[in-house]
Parts: structure tokens; sequence; C-alpha cells
């Protein structure tokens, strides 16, 4: 199993371009969540997903769109990049019952000029 | 609304000390509570869980954590600490008397890092 895959690994956007994230896990889990991680702050819910076709908005879901189209991809948005997306961004899933640890991608590192 | 507090933003100990990583939490209800590692550049590996039952959790690479209801603490802990255990390590929560879609995010201490001097 490769768990939690996410793509690019790195990527360097200037302001106002547009960029799509891709998470994919093989666990068969329902639930997925899209986090960023900035020093200091630990991390941060921006979106997750229940399952398949459906999403919520986290903590700080502002500037970011995700979609859920199949149950093993969890995609993050971003429209028009702002310097204050630069971040690591990290994909997690769990399964939707049982004791709710989740499992973490190899994150993304954004950075916006 | 749920909340969790680790006060140290880094520990250094020792190796072969006992080190011990605080952590301290808020819920409405009661808590399901977890500890994460990080190494450098990688993500978050589980450690240890809390769900219910014996208050001592053991977990990965000989760690335990404590659960403590009326200190609303749940410390990790290791014996004898290893080089290799410096990392950064996040304390998480989840209110289990949640209801929706929203009760199962969790909520993320801020990190502490660990270093074990040789």
């Amino acid at each position: 199993n490769a768990g939690v895959t996410q793509t690019p690994k790195f990527r360097v956007l200037k302001t106002g371009q547009s960029m799509t994230l891709l998470c994919a896990q093989d666990m068969n889990h329902e639930y997925m969540y899209w986090y960023r991680q900035d020093p200091g702050m630990g991390l941060r819910l921006i979106h997750y997903s229940v399952g398949e076709g459906t999403t919520a908005k986290g903590e700080v879901p502002d500037g970011y769109n995700v979609s859920r189209l199949k149950k093993q991809n969890f995609l993050l948005g971003l429209e028009s990049a702002a310097p204050s997306q630069t971040s690591v961004y990290f994909c997690a899933s769990s399964r939707g019952t049982g004791t709710y640890e989740q499992y973490f991608g190899p994150g993304t590192r954004l950075t916006v000029t | 609304a749920q909340s969790v507090a680790q006060p140290e933003d880094q520990v250094n100990v020792a190796e072969g000390n006992p080190l011990t990583v605080k952590c301290t939490y808020s819920v409405s209800g009661n808590p399901y509570l977890f500890w994460y590692v990080q190494y450098p550049n990688r993500g978050l590996q589980f450690l240890l869980k809390y769900i219910t039952g014996d208050n001592l959790v053991k977990g990965s690479y000989g760690f335990e954590a404590e659960f403590n209801k009326s200190q609303t603490s749940f410390h990790l802990k290791k014996p004898s600490a290893l080089v290799s255990d410096s990392a950064l390590y996040f304390c998480a929560v989840r209110d289990n008397g949640g209801s929706g879609a929203g009760s199962y995010q969790l909520t993320f201490g801020k990190g502490t890092k660990l270093s074990v001097i040789p």
C-alpha cells in the first residue's frame, strides 16, 4: 500500500496564478482532509470531506476550493494564488468509523511570489 | 469548541534520559487524544491514541502517554530518549461528544520540537 500520496512535492507560483494539488489514498478511507502547516501555527484544517461528492469548510477555507469526485482522490485548488498561501500543505485520510486516527501524506511545499 | 495547548516550543534532553512532552486540552465532551511525530520534510506519523480505558497508553517506538482527566492533560513520555527521537511532536484532540460531520475534525497543538543531545 502506498498510503496517502500527494502531487506535486514542490511548486512555485506567481501571485494570481492557479493550481491544483492532488491527494490520493489507497486505504479505502471515507474521510479526507486538507491542512496547511505554517511555522509556529501547527496544522490548520482547510477543507474536509466525509465521502465521495461531499465537502465542507474547515478553519481556514478562504481562497481554496476542493472536490471529491472519487472516493480515493481529494483535490485542493487555488484559483488566484496569494503570497499568504505560501505554506506546506498536507492531505490526510481516516476511516469513517472506529477510532479516527488520520494518516498523512508527505506534503506539498508551495511558494507564492 | 475544542483546543490543545503544548506549552513548550522546544524540549532538550540528553540521550538515555527520560523525556516528557506536555499537552493539555479543552473539549466540551469526552476527548479522543492523539500524538503524532513529524521528521524533517516528512508528513505526520501517528504515534498513539487515547480513546477510553486505561489511562496509560503505549504506542510506537517505545513512546507512551498518560491521560489525566482532572488535569485535562495527555503528556507524551519515553523512559530513555534516543537521538533518533529528535523531531517535531504534535498533540491533537477530538471531542467525541460532538455531532455532525464537523465533529470528526482534529484540533492540533502548535507542536513541540524535541532535541535529544548525544
